[in-house]
């Protein structure tokens, strides 16, 4: 069974602090992985997209890593913000199915990110 | 350029009664999916659409669960004899389509359904 599993499930970390979230995954035909972030009442939003031959990949202050071996990939927050409070969930894309055209996505059940003062 | 929308941004509807939740995609892009995601949940795919017809319906619930694209644009969620447990955000996302290796979402807002 496809299945995208995240830790921790919340965190709560200092303002400036650094911090890394997980994420192991059991998806095949594995086609590529993204982070997304998703802000309380909002829609997610994609901060990487990696394929199998990535093994790192940096947005700003977030880097994503990917293990394609292990089934693993990391997020990476430097020097966090208030404002990265938030929901970070880890996606996995199947390959594009012949038939429909699609690829389906697989979500983890997101990590609650907490930054405080 | 606009991204996705969607209406209305929340819906309380009693146990039994006929909901619509409209999509507006980012303009240009031919595929459209929708997805549930309950509390403390990661999003669940519900139905694809590439163009008009809808090419993967294989996450909708049930057949109380219906979703139309006439023009290929704007999309329709409809629910009929909600139920409580219905209530959720459902969120519609776009895409390229077949362009791109990696297809990348762009979500809407997502639309609170509550059922009461």
């Amino acid at each position: 069974k496809n299945q995208v599993e995240q830790s921790p499930q919340s965190l709560i970390i200092l303002e400036g602090k650094n911090c890394t979230l997980q994420c192991n995954y059991t998806v095949s035909p594995f086609s590529n992985l993204r982070w997304y972030k998703q802000d309380t009442g909002r829609g997610p939003v994609s901060l990487t997209i990696m394929t199998f031959s990535e093994n790192t990949k940096s947005n700003g202050r977030y880097t994503a890593t990917l293990d394609a071996d292990t089934k693993q990939s990391s997020l990476h927050i430097t020097a966090s913000q208030l404002s990265d409070s938030a929901s970070y969930i880890c996606v996995v894309s199947c390959s594009r199915d012949r038939n429909s055209g699609n690829t389906p996505l697989v979500f983890g059940k997101g990590t609650r990110l907490s930054v405080i003062a | 350029g606009a991204g996705v929308s969607q209406t209305p941004s929340n819906k309380v509807t009693e146990k039994g009664k006929y909901v619509e939740l409209r999509c507006d995609p980012i303009s240009g892009h031919t595929a459209l999916y929708w997805y549930r995601q309950s509390l403390g949940q990661g999003p669940e795919f519900l139905i694809y659409f590439q163009g008009t017809g809808a090419a993967d319906d294989s996450g909708l619930p049930n057949d109380r669960f219906f979703a139309v694209r006439p023009e290929g644009s704007v999309s329709t969620l409809k629910i009929q004899r909600t139920e409580r447990g219905d209530s959720a955000v459902y969120l519609c996302a776009s895409s390229l389509g077949w362009r791109g290796a990696t297809n990348e979402q762009f979500f809407g807002p997502g639309t609170r359904l509550t059922v009461l």
